[in-house]
């Protein structure tokens, strides 16, 4: 069956440090969303992609940043972790079409930073 | 700009009782909505969505959400609730700012007591 899948589930980091979060789809889809979830705050878009070499920012993008080298993968790598990035991230997928199509979400990881 | 409202952090109902989680919604053009499920460390899962036509929408697990123009609002429900039906729901619009994306509300979470 198709999936997505996110590693590492959880991540206890130090502030300062580059921290990559992995997300992999066996959809085949062309897009692909990161997303932070906070209390109080519901989720919020991070980054997300419509295709190889595409990328955008979403609403809380400072700080993180995306590349898209294949249809599958979309990692999320923080330049320099700082407390406030401490969260659980999801990554999902939605094939391409004018919106209207399910957004499939990963497990998320949960990241402490320190 | 497009938003959603989740009115109640907590809603509370007994077994065999029907549910509504309410949901209104904020957009400038045609309203995509959706409703996802998430249960304790797990992802956010599907429920059902909106994009036209009939205004009662059926879903998964019994769900189903009408959809009503002139109140702006999307609430879930559920004729009879379930004990396993306790988990934090999620309302969600398209995001037109950043194409398929969705932009979410805080939640609410539905507790379920036997």
């Amino acid at each position: 069956d198709a999936e997505i899948t996110q590693s590492p589930r959880h991540k206890i980091t130090e502030t300062g440090r580059q921290v990559t979060l992995a997300c992999h789809q066996t959809w085949n889809h062309n897009n692909m969303f990161w997303y932070r979830q906070d209390l109080g705050h519901g989720l919020r878009l991070i980054h997300y992609s419509y295709g190889v070499q595409d990328t955008n920012k979403g609403e809380v993008s400072d700080g993180y940043s995306v590349s898209r080298s294949n249809t599958e993968d979309l990692p999320l790598t923080l330049e320099s972790a700082a407390s406030s990035q401490t969260s659980v991230y999801f990554c999902a997928s939605s094939s391409r079409s004018g919106g209207t199509d399910t957004q499939y979400f990963g497990p998320g990881t949960r990241l402490t930073v320190l | 700009a497009q938003s959603v409202a989740q009115p109640e952090d907590q809603v509370n109902v007994a077994e065999g009782n029907p549910l509504t989680v309410k949901c209104t919604y904020s957009v400038s053009g045609n309203p995509y909505l959706f409703w996802y499920v998430q249960y304790p460390n797990r992802g956010l899962q599907f429920l059902l969505k909106y994009i036209t036509g009939d205004n009662l929408v059926k879903g998964s697990y019994g769900f189903e959400a009408e959809f009503n123009k002139s109140q702006t609002s999307f609430h879930l429900k559920k004729p009879s609730a379930l004990v396993s039906d306790s988990a934090l729901y999620f309302c969600a619009v398209r995001d037109d700012q950043a194409g398929t994306a969705l932009i979410f509300g805080k939640g609410t979470t539905l507790s379920v007591s036997s």
